[in-house]
């Protein structure tokens, strides 16, 4: 159990575009999800958290208005990437946190690979 | 905030031997502990976490230790495979107090030669 899915897996988009990625938990519901970014052999920054029906968390240097995130479901989070630019190319990953539970382990999607022309 | 740092960024064992990763963090109210590992292009994967009441955990070839007082926790992967090839992280998390985010340590590529 404990299954995270994203969509897509990889985008190429023209700079200036906007780009919207979904996180899905598949069997189990997530109160809480938190939205990674890795660039090439570095480490997973947290980018914000999301908690289901509510405004999401950023984390410092994350701009809100151009990362929109939402978490309209037990199951569903979305991230928007806003104008994106070359600098925003990156590999974007999702986990979730199940609900109810008093342990942190996260479950992690297969991320997205964003690409910007 | 947490602060984890990961030592060493790079690790090339030959198959059979022990590999050893070492992370420290910073907060001592972290109380969980967990230890993933990334195959390149793939999502991170759990493979085993510790938990601030705990010393030691084991699972067959991988075990984790925590020393509270230090501030710092090791994985020992023993009997290499050339399937434990991937990149490692570990990390670290406060809980509740922090919206149970986890900080990442800053990763080791390990690679065990055949």
């Amino acid at each position: 159990g404990a299954v995270v899915s994203q969509h897509p897996s990889w985008v190429i988009c023209k700079s200036g575009t906007s780009v919207k990625i979904e996180c899905r938990s598949l069997d189990f519901q997530a109160t809480t999800m938190f939205w990674y970014r890795q660039f090439p052999k570095q480490s997973l920054m947290l980018m914000a958290t999301s908690n289901e029906g509510s405004k999401a968390t950023y984390e410092q240097g994350v701009e809100k208005d151009k990362f929109l995130i939402n978490h309209a479901s037990l199951t569903l989070s979305t991230l928007t990437v806003t104008s994106a630019h070359p600098e925003d190319s990156s590999f974007y990953i999702c986990s979730g946190r199940r609900g109810g539970s008093s342990y942190n382990e996260q479950f992690f999607g297969p991320g997205t690979r964003l690409t910007v022309l | 905030g947490e602060n984890v740092e990961q030592h060493p960024s790079t690790l090339s064992v030959q198959e059979g031997d022990s590999a050893v990763i070492k992370c420290t963090y910073s907060d001592s109210a972290s109380n969980y502990f967990p230890w993933y590992k990334q195959e390149l292009g793939k999502r991170p994967q759990l493979i085993i976490d510790i938990r601030s009441n705990v010393g030691e955990k084991k699972d067959q070839r991988i075990a984790v230790t925590l020393n509270k007082t230090a501030k710092h926790f090791s994985l020992h992967i023993t009997e290499t495979q050339p399937e434990d090839s991937a990149v490692y992280f570990c990390a670290a998390s406060i809980g509740q107090a922090a919206g149970n985010k986890l900080t990442f340590g800053g990763g080791t590529r390990v690679l065990v030669k055949p």
